[in-house]
């Protein structure tokens, strides 16, 4: 079974620029999550989907971050503009009743603003 | 609210040491418990999990157990081995309408040959 694929796995950008990460879950899983891991710290959830809907976006700086899963499969996540502050390695999960709700990781998506 | 404290880092011991690493938490319900590891360069890995109270949750040497009259799910393994320096996440899950996962901050393990 295919795991969580994300893309792009490194990117630099100038701070006030934007950047895009792509995430395609394990097939089949309904619910989807981008989490935020700074140096150090532990990963904090950005946003839960469940299908197409969003379940939790409690801690998305909706001020320049976005997320969106139009048909319930794959995600991107958006940040327009970046600070520095947003290098960090945006981490893709996804989870499925059917398979106990154990979430499983993507490789991340390790994001350097300048 | 619901959170996880672990302890901090980093550890340092030599190979062949016991470990202990201690986790414990804060949640309303019946949270899933979880292990996660993270090697240099690479995404989080599921180590072990525990979902219900005295559960013990066990892979690769390593051990945990669900105690719920003291909040704790402190991960232990008897032989570390330098293929184990990592950083450590404990993690609880909820599940309401949807899982949930909540990390605590980690732990950056070093094993010295």
């Amino acid at each position: 079974e295919a795991g969580v694929a994300q893309s792009p796995r490194y990117k630099i950008i100038e701070k006030r620029q934007s950047v895009a990460f792509w995430c395609n879950p394990i097939s089949g899983h309904a619910t989807l999550y981008w989490y935020q891991q700074i140096l150090g710290q532990g990963p904090k959830l950005l946003i839960q989907f469940q299908n197409n809907g969003v379940v939790d976006d409690s801690q998305l700086p909706k001020d320049r971050f976005s997320a969106e899963r139009l048909k319930g499969v794959d995600s991107t996540l958006k940040i327009q503009p970046a600070k520095l502050e947003d290098s960090a390695v945006y981490l893709c999960a996804s989870s499925s009743t059917r398979a106990g709700n154990t979430i499983y990781f993507g490789e991340g998506s390790w994001l350097t603003v300048v | 609210g619901d959170s996880v404290t672990q302890m901090e880092g980093p550890v340092t011991l030599s190979e062949e040491a016991f470990l202990t690493i201690n986790c414990t938490y804060t949640a309303t319900g019946y949270p899933s418990l979880f292990w996660y590891v993270q090697y240099p360069g690479e995404g989080l890995q599921l180590l072990l999990k525990a979902t219900k109270a005295d559960d013990k949750g066990s892979n690769k040497g390593f051990e945990a157990t669900y105690r719920k009259e003291t909040t704790s799910f402190h991960l232990e393994k008897g032989s570390v081995q330098v293929s184990d320096s990592a950083v450590y996440f404990c993690a609880l899950g909820l599940y309401s309408s949807a899982s949930k996962i909540i990390f605590g901050s980690g732990t950056r393990l070093s094993i010295r040959p």
